[in-house]
């Protein structure tokens, strides 16, 4: 499958701090998507990239996908104890997902 | 509107009994489903994938097998379950063409295998 590697593994912040996780791939991708996992629960399709160079905004979550289309990232402004989650990132090859292992955000109040 | 139902939602299982987990998708048609496993604090493996009936891709050689009887559902099965077996299983769905797609997942099974 797609190897992608996804760092940091965990992230803690002060609520009100930024945060951001970056996805990289040694090989060109078509497709990257983002999802959230909340604690006990189960994947949560956020956004999609497609374009070289992509930005997408959903209210404080930023998008990218690099000009290269090799790397992704996920940018977080002034987060809340609701963005505690584990955040993946999963390139989509042929038809089939293979998930980043994930970046662990934990929010302090 | 779409909905994805898997069942049951915990399992405890022991070693050597034999799993079947189920999954049905409501309010599309012809949807791809997948089959994956989630270790505890692990990310998502996928296990299976299916884009008809009785059409399954298996993308791990394993204790496990699937089948997708009908269009919209799809079963997870193993004659035997080991130790390594237990995780968080889950389905999900998608549907879209070349280069746009969207997956949507289900609540899960949680399988502890003793």
């Amino acid at each position: 499958g797609q190897q992608v590697m996804q760092i940091p593994q965990y992230q803690h912040v002060q609520e009100g701090e930024d945060f951001t996780t970056y996805c990289n791939s040694s090989t060109t991708l078509s497709n990257i998507q983002w999802y959230k996992q909340r604690p006990g629960g189960h994947p949560v399709f956020l956004i999609q990239l497609v374009k070289s160079g992509e930005v997408k905004k959903q209210k404080r979550l930023t998008f990218q996908f690099g000009e290269a289309k090799k790397n992704s990232s996920l940018h977080i402004t002034a987060t809340q104890t609701t963005d505690v989650g584990t955040y993946f990132c999963a390139p989509l090859n042929f038809n089939k997902f293979y998930f980043g292992s994930g970046t662990k955000l934990n929010v302090k109040p | 509107s779409q909905t994805i139902h898997q069942w049951p939602a915990t399992l405890v299982q022991p070693v050597g009994s034999p799993l079947s987990l189920e999954c049905t998708v409501e309010g599309t048609s012809n949807p791809n489903l997948y089959w994956y496993r989630q270790a505890a604090g692990r990310g998502l493996q996928l296990l299976f994938y299916s884009v008809g009936i009785g059409q399954i891709s298996s993308e791990v050689p394993q204790n496990l097998s699937a089948s997708r009887p009908q269009d919209r559902q799809f079963i997870l099965s193993s004659k035997k379950l080991l130790l390594s077996d237990s995780g968080f299983y889950l389905c999900a769905w998608a549907l879209g063409s070349g280069s746009s797609y969207e997956q949507y997942f289900g609540p899960g099974t949680r399988l502890t295998v003793t």
